[in-house]
């Protein structure tokens, strides 16, 4: 159980499109998804709370209006990276907890390797 | 500022040997701690999760234990294999989760 599906996996876009991935809950509902962002060698920097149904929470100096975030649904966030540039390139990963509360655990989907030309 | 830093950031064992990795955090005013595994280009696969309450967690060859007091945590891996190596990550939750820059775990054949 606690099965979190990103998609896609893998996508290279030009500079100045926009990319949407998509995190989704695919067996627990999840009222808050975490979106992070990863380089080579380094940990998960958090970059925001996506919450269902209000707007995101966004980690100081992330761009808001650059990572687009929406939380429609109990099982579903996307974050959209508009006018990607190449120092967008990075692995992008998703988490959400099948629970409320500090306690619950993470569960991660698989990641999204974002590569801007 | 939470700060997690886990050590060693790289290690190399062969089979069969039992190892330790060390994850140490500065504010212990923490909910749980949580270890995962990455494999390269992939996302996390909790491994386990330990409460503030909690003193160890067990399961299969893995035992992870916390000393929230000392800010200190370990992840124990018993008779190691080489389906073992992936980088192991561990995370503490406080108002948001922490993570450290984790251990790069290789087994040898």
């Amino acid at each position: 159980g606690a099965v979190v599906s990103q998609h896609p996996s893998r996508v290279i876009c030009k500079s100045g499109t926009s990319v949407k991935i998509e995190c989704r809950s695919l067996d627990f509902q999840a009222t808050t998804m975490f979106w992070y962002r990863q380089f080579p060698k380094q940990s998960l920097m958090l970059m925001a709370t996506s919450n269902e149904g209000s707007k995101a929470t966004y980690e100081q100096g992330v761009e808001k209006d650059k990572f687009l975030i929406n939380h429609a649904s109990l099982t579903l966030s996307t974050l959209t990276v508009t006018s990607a540039h190449p120092e967008d390139s990075s692995f992008y990963i998703c988490s959400a907890s099948p629970e409320t509360g500090e306690v619950s655990p993470l569960h991660f989907g698989n990641g999204t390797r974002l590569t801007v030309t | 500022k939470q700060e997690v830093t886990q050590i060693p950031a790289a290690l190399s064992v062969p089979e069969g040997e039992n190892l330790v990795l060390n994850c140490s955090f500065t504010d212990s005013a923490i909910y749980n701690l949580q270890w995962f595994r990455q494999d390269p280009g992939k996302g996390l696969t909790s491994l386990l999760l330990i409460q503030s309450s909690q003193r160890e967690q067990t399961s299969g060859r893995l035992n992870a234990s916390l000393d929230k007091s000392s800010g200190r945590s370990t992840l124990y891996i018993a008779a190691s294999q080489p389906g073992d190596s992936a980088t192991y990550l561990c995370a503490v939750r406080g108002n948001q989760f922490y993570f450290g820059t984790g251990t790069s775990l290789t087994v040898i054949p």
